[in-house]
């Protein structure tokens, strides 16, 4: 089945650094991939779509220099937080899906700290 | 847009007895239910789902079942075990694309 890879699973920052998470479609090609956020025992809020080769369409309220999203191939979508701050840290989780096929694999997830 | 309500936002069950989450979307051109359970820390896993045109599916103990008219689906789970204890998140789509996902349910099994 579709697999998506996401790493790193955890990382722990200083305030005002950059972090950069990656997502890969392993056994497949990702037209489409998206970006959540998740708070403790809250639902997936949808941060950004991207899409390979075109910029990412950011949902209202993302901040999309903080956020930055590069899908440069089918297979690769990366988020980088820019100047991280403590209220950043979060559950951030990829998704991805193929065109023309009703399915949506998750990646596993990246626990961010910002300390 | 879709919008995708989902209750409760919590419940508990003693082992054995059966749960029940529901959900309501608003745009009838949604085509596609998924149910996602998510374990604390780890990826939403798809449980089961149902498309448009079948108004119920059953996977063993897991049931969901699809009223178009009404625009809501529900997700039934018979004779709960710990191992149930999740949270979980319906969505709804029209394009297969971009999924709306509901606000999630904490459910606790005691054994």
């Amino acid at each position: 089945g579709a697999v998506v890879s996401q790493h790193p699973s955890r990382v722990i920052c200083k305030s005002g650094t950059s972090v950069k998470i990656e997502c890969r479609s392993l056994d497949f090609q990702a037209t489409t991939m998206f970006w959540y956020r998740q708070f403790p025992k809250k639902s997936l809020m949808l941060m950004a779509t991207s899409n390979e080769g075109s910029k990412a369409t950011y949902e209202q309220g993302v901040e999309k220099d903080k956020f930055l999203i590069n899908h440069a191939s089918l297979t690769l979508s990366t988020l980088t937080v820019t100047s991280a701050h403590p209220e950043d840290s979060s559950f951030y989780i990829c998704s991805a899906s193929i065109s023309g096929f009703y399915g949506y694999t998750f990646g596993s997830g990246t626990r961010l700290t910002v300390v | 847009g879709e919008n995708v309500e989902q209750h409760p936002s919590t419940l508990s069950v003693q082992e054995g007895d059966s749960a029940v989450i529901k959900c309501t979307y608003s745009d009838s051109a949604s085509n596609y239910f998924p149910w996602y359970k998510q374990e604390l820390g780890k990826r939403p896993q798809l449980i089961i789902d149902i498309r448009s045109n079948v108004g119920e599916k059953k996977d063993q103990r897991i049931a969901v079942t699809l009223n178009k008219t009404a625009k809501h689906f529900s997700l039934h789970i018979t004779e709960t075990q710990p191992e149930d204890s999740a949270v979980y998140f319906c969505a709804a789509t029209l394009t297969g694309n971009q999924f709306y996902f509901g606000t999630g349910t904490s459910l606790t099994v005691i054994p």
